[in-house]
């Protein structure tokens, strides 16, 4: 796997403002997986878009994958305070080398005001 | 379904010691995964199991070791601590091989002194 790059590294918004986050890579995938880490805790995993996919949504999350571009964002609409999190991404190839093996970058931390 | 669970919470251990992690994976779930994150190093890939046999290996010293039970709990362990070693251990298990999905217990927050 590699590891992928999140931008900002840092964002403040209001309560019900959309928040969007991004993603690059360097090398072909097979998936792209974003996860949301709340302060000390474990990772929860939000999606998962395959390589072949352009937008994939779950509930208010939209992602997108333009592998051209070897880039993703994350859109989190109607943003609210339990939001506040760190978000990672982790670009996977599968098999070989890759297995289990998550590689993730330093994250966006998302404060979300009320 | 009960998630991925992780003992200890919190540990607190002396320079030179060792200790020993445990992770009991989601029930059906073969794969064990095991990151450290730390301030200044972020998350950081230890190793994976799958059926008892480990698959993957993260650049980590000798130090850091690991193993599966064949009712996929895994332990992992670390020798002779150093100040370095404190981290929050994370295990991620996966119900298949590949990179699919990973579901993260809450962690062992390890503090060396």
């Amino acid at each position: 796997s590699q590891q992928g790059e999140e931008d900002p590294q840092a964002l403040s918004i209001q309560e019900g403002e959309n928040a969007t986050m991004n993603c690059s890579y360097k090398t072909s995938i097979n998936n792209l997986q974003w996860y949301r880490q709340n302060s000390g805790r474990g990772l929860v995993h939000l999606i998962l878009i395959r390589s072949n996919e352009r937008e994939k949504h779950s509930g208010r999350l939209r992602v997108t994958l333009d592998t051209s571009k070897k880039s993703s964002s994350l859109l989190i609409t109607a943003s609210r305070a339990a939001d506040t999190a760190s978000y990672f991404c982790a670009p996977t190839t599968t098999g070989g080398t890759s297995y289990g093996k998550l590689t993730f970058g330093q994250g966006t931390i998302l404060t979300v005001h009320p | 379904k009960a998630g991925v669970t992780q003992t200890p919470r919190y540990l607190i251990k002396t320079r030179g010691q060792q200790v020993t992690l445990s992770c009991s994976p989601i029930s059906g779930h073969r794969s064990v995964s095991w990151y450290q994150q730390t301030p200044g190093q972020g998350l950081q890939f230890l190793f994976e199991y799958f059926s008892e046999t480990q698959r993957n290996k993260g650049n980590f010293p000798g130090r850091f070791s690991g193993r599966q039970f064949s009712n996929s709990r895994s332990e992992m362990n670390v020798s002779t601590l150093e100040l370095g070693d404190s981290a929050l251990y994370l295990c991620a298990s996966s119900p298949a091989q590949g990179n699919t999905e990973a579901f993260f217990g809450q962690g062992t927050r390890l503090t060396v002194v």
